[in-house]
């Protein structure tokens, strides 16, 4: 069964610091990976997402993500965090096999002004 | 698109009753999900749906719980009796075959 690990819980951080959020799963086929926002009170809404191509996947707000195949990861980066970016992330892998979206536990994100 | 809807967006009630939270994926999306989120448990993945066929059960807590999708626009997810446990927010999703799945704004349920 595929898992999802993001090591990092909690996350504060300045305004303007740069952000890295670790993702690592664990699958030894095809994967299909997304990252998910959750701002306070809201639903989670997708951020971006890989399914195949350029390992290094731009999304919206200024975010990114790398999919590094040989380390089973998926780190979201944002060069300049912005107070506005306070969530909770979500790291998403789903399977060619299936439709199993299985998620990480997630990674609270404060950015103090 | 409107996007899922769900309702109601929050309801409170007494243990013991039965709560019916209801769900309408987007239009020609043809697997629907029903998760259930809490600060101890964090994003739970309670049942999914594909073409209407409950395809994984597995996370159903117990059999207070019960889900039905009774056409391609509509699903419940019904709880009875309720218990001050099952106090969450219950979030639907769609998604069309293995891609993104788009998630609904949630219902807060508590249960006193």
């Amino acid at each position: 069964a595929q898992s999802v690990s993001q090591h990092n819980h909690h996350v504060i951080l300045s305004e303007a610091a740069s952000l890295e959020l670790g993702c690592n799963y664990s699958y030894g086929g095809t994967v299909n990976l997304f990252w998910y926002v959750q701002y306070p009170g809201q639903h989670l809404q997708l951020l971006l997402k890989y399914f195949s191509g350029d390992p290094l996947v731009k999304g919206i707000k200024g975010f990114e993500a790398e999919f590094i195949k040989s380390k089973f990861s998926f780190n979201l980066r944002k060069p300049s965090v912005q107070w506005s970016d306070t969530a909770e992330y979500f790291c998403a892998v789903t399977n060619n096999a299936g439709n199993m979206l299985t998620f990480g536990g997630g990674t609270r994100l404060m950015v103090k002004p | 698109d409107a996007g899922v809807i769900q309702s109601p967006r929050h309801e409170v009630t007494e243990m013991g009753q039965e709560v019916t939270l209801r769900c309408k994926p987007i239009s020609g999306h043809d697997y629907l999900f029903w998760y259930r989120q809490t600060m101890m448990r964090g994003l739970e993945l309670l049942i999914y749906f594909n073409n209407n066929v409950p395809i994984d059960d597995s996370g159903m807590p117990e059999d207070r719980f019960s889900a039905k999708m009774p056409n391609a626009s509509f699903s419940t997810l019904k709880i009875q009796p309720s218990e001050p446990r099952d106090s969450a927010v219950y979030f639907c999703a769609s998604s069309l075959f293995q891609y993104e799945q788009y998630f609904g704004p949630g219902t807060r349920l508590t249960v006193t």
